[in-house]
């Protein structure tokens, strides 16, 4: 089983700066297979990203995944205040998938 | 709009049983991978179960394989969980979620607001 790994814990930030969150799986994740998701207090998750690096359907544009292998980032260019919220990223595959433990975007 | 209402959660006793169900509407139901996913408090999320779209295939973690069982009524647009010899440890908010697909693989792509399970005495 992938383990995800996600740095940091807590992230605290200001409305405008950038933030850059980490995912490293413990072996390399084939095909991309990679989402990344925002949850709020009390609501659902709402997936951003995709196959690494797809925005999902009216994700805005300064939401941005990248890397493969074992190495992953989710990017807020320029955070708005609705950003503050807990990130996880998430392995699919056929039989199984993972969550990282989550980073918390705090103001 | 994809809608997806979950129902069923609630108090119940170590090794006791819980079924909870998943009412989709919004889309084709029957043409689409379903999952569970939980979250317990304080914790992170936990992937639970995924089920294929003719319900043929299902794939369920370590942590409640032999345990739960997901099923689903294609005729009723209808998801379900049920749990069985249940433990505190699955004290948490049970989502269902659609899964969207890739090309390489399925990800929950639009999920419920969720149902709490508590489990204790």
């Amino acid at each position: 089983e992938i383990v995800l790994t996600q740095s940091p814990g807590t992230l605290s930030l200001s409305p405008g700066e950038r933030a850059t969150l980490s995912c490293r799986a413990s072996q390399s994740v084939t095909s991309t297979s990679l989402a990344w998701y925002q949850q709020k207090p009390g609501q659902a998750p709402r997936l951003l990203i995709y196959g690494a690096s797809s925005r999902a359907t009216a994700i805005p544009d300064r939401f941005s995944g990248s890397g493969s292998g074992t190495d992953f980032t989710l990017t807020i260019s320029r955070l708005e205040p609705e950003d503050f919220a807990v990130y996880y990223c998430h392995h699919y595959s056929t039989s199984t998938r993972t969550f990282g433990q989550g980073t918390k975007v705090e103001i | 709009e994809v809608q997806l209402v979950e129902s069923g959660g609630g108090l119940v006793q170590p090794g006791g049983s819980l079924r909870l169900s998943c009412a989709a509407s919004g889309f084709t139901f029957g043409s689409y991978v379903m999952t569970w996913v939980r979250r317990a408090p304080g914790k992170g999320l936990e992937w639970v179960s995924t089920i294929s779209n003719g319900g043929g295939r299902t794939y369920y973690a370590d942590s409640v394989k032999g345990r739960f069982t997901m099923s689903r009524d294609n005729s009723k647009n209808t998801l379900i969980l049920q749990m069985r010899s249940l433990r505190a440890e699955d004290t948490a908010v049970y989502y269902c979620a659609r899964d969207g697909y890739d090309g390489s693989g399925y990800y929950a792509d639009y999920w419920g607001q969720g149902t709490l399970v508590t489990v204790s005495s």
